[in-house]
C-alpha cells in the first residue's frame, strides 16, 4: 500500500524557515517523481513543486521560487521542501504527492503550515 | 502560465441527476495533459482522471473525461451521494503545472 506521511508543518513568522519531509514507502520511491502540492484555507489547491526520480530537474512555481527547494534522498525514501523567506501568503496544508512528471496519483494527508507573527 | 477556468462555481443536483463540469484553459494544453481529481471536506484530493480521459484505478465509469485542446468536461452520468465533493482541473502540459478554482458539485 502507497503511503506519504509529511511532517516539519507549524508555526512560523513571516521571513523565517521551515523545512517540510515527506516519508514515502509502499512503492520503489526512487523511480517516481515527486511533488509538492498546497492548498491555503478554504482556498484550490496550488501546485508548488516537482522533482525528477534522481533528483537532476526540479521546477517550481512562479510564487515560490527562488524561496523554495525540493529536493529528495532516495536512499532514505523521503522528499523534502526547504522553505525560506516565508510570507503569509504561504500558510496553506501542504501535501506530498507521488506521480509521473504531470498528474499526481497518490496524496498524503498533508501538514499546515502558518505563516504569523 | 496556462490559466484554467472552471465553471459553474457551485453545482446543485439531486442524486441519480447528471452533472457537466467545464474546465477551460488559456491557451492549448499539450497532448491533452488535462486530470480532474476530486477532494472532500479533510481529505487529500483523489485522482480521478488523467490525460483527458483515462480513468484512474478504481474510478467507476460513470465518471468520464473528454475535450481537447482548450475545453474539457468531467461528466458524471448518476450523481450517487458519494460523488458530492469539489472538483480540480489540472494541466501538466507545460513545465508550470496549473489548477482550475474547483467546482463544488452540492446535494440540492
Amino acid at each position: 500500500e502507497v503511503q506519504l506521511v509529511e511532517s516539519g508543518g507549524g508555526l512560523v513568522q513571516p521571513g523565517g524557515s521551515l523545512r517540510l519531509s515527506c516519508a514515502a514507502s509502499g512503492f520503489t520511491f526512487s523511480d517516481t517523481w515527486m511533488h509538492w502540492v498546497r492548498q491555503a484555507p478554504g482556498k484550490g489547491l496550488e501546485w508548488v513543486s516537482r522533482i525528477k526520480t534522481d533528483g537532476t530537474y526540479t521546477t517550481y512555481a512562479d510564487s515560490v521560487k527562488g524561496r523554495f527547494t525540493i529536493s529528495r534522498d532516495n536512499a532514505k525514501n523521503t522528499l523534502y521542501l526547504q522553505m525560506n523567506s516565508l510570507r503569509a501568503e504561504d500558510t496553506a496544508v501542504y501535501y506530498c504527492a507521488r506521480g509521473g512528471s504531470g498528474y499526481q496519483t497518490n496524496w498524503g494527508q498533508g501538514t499546515l503550515v502558518t505563516v504569523s507573527s | 502560465e496556462i490559466v484554467l477556468t472552471q465553471s459553474p462555481g457551485t453545482l446543485s443536483l439531486s442524486p441519480g441527476e447528471r452533472a457537466t463540469l467545464s474546465c477551460r484553459a488559456s491557451q492549448t494544453v499539450n497532448s491533452n495533459y488535462l486530470a480532474w481529481y476530486q477532494q472532500k471536506p479533510g481529505q487529500a484530493p483523489r485522482l480521478l482522471i488523467y490525460g483527458a480521459s483515462s480513468r484512474a484505478t478504481g474510478i467507476p465509469d460513470r465518471l468520464s473525461g473528454s475535450g481537447s485542446g482548450t475545453d474539457f468536461t468531467l461528466t458524471i452520468s448518476r450523481l450517487e451521494p458519494e460523488d458530492f465533493a469539489v472538483y480540480y482541473c489540472q494541466q501538466y502540459g507545460s513545465s508550470l503545472i496549473t489548477f482550475g478554482g474547483g467546482t463544488k458539485v452540492e446535494i440540492k
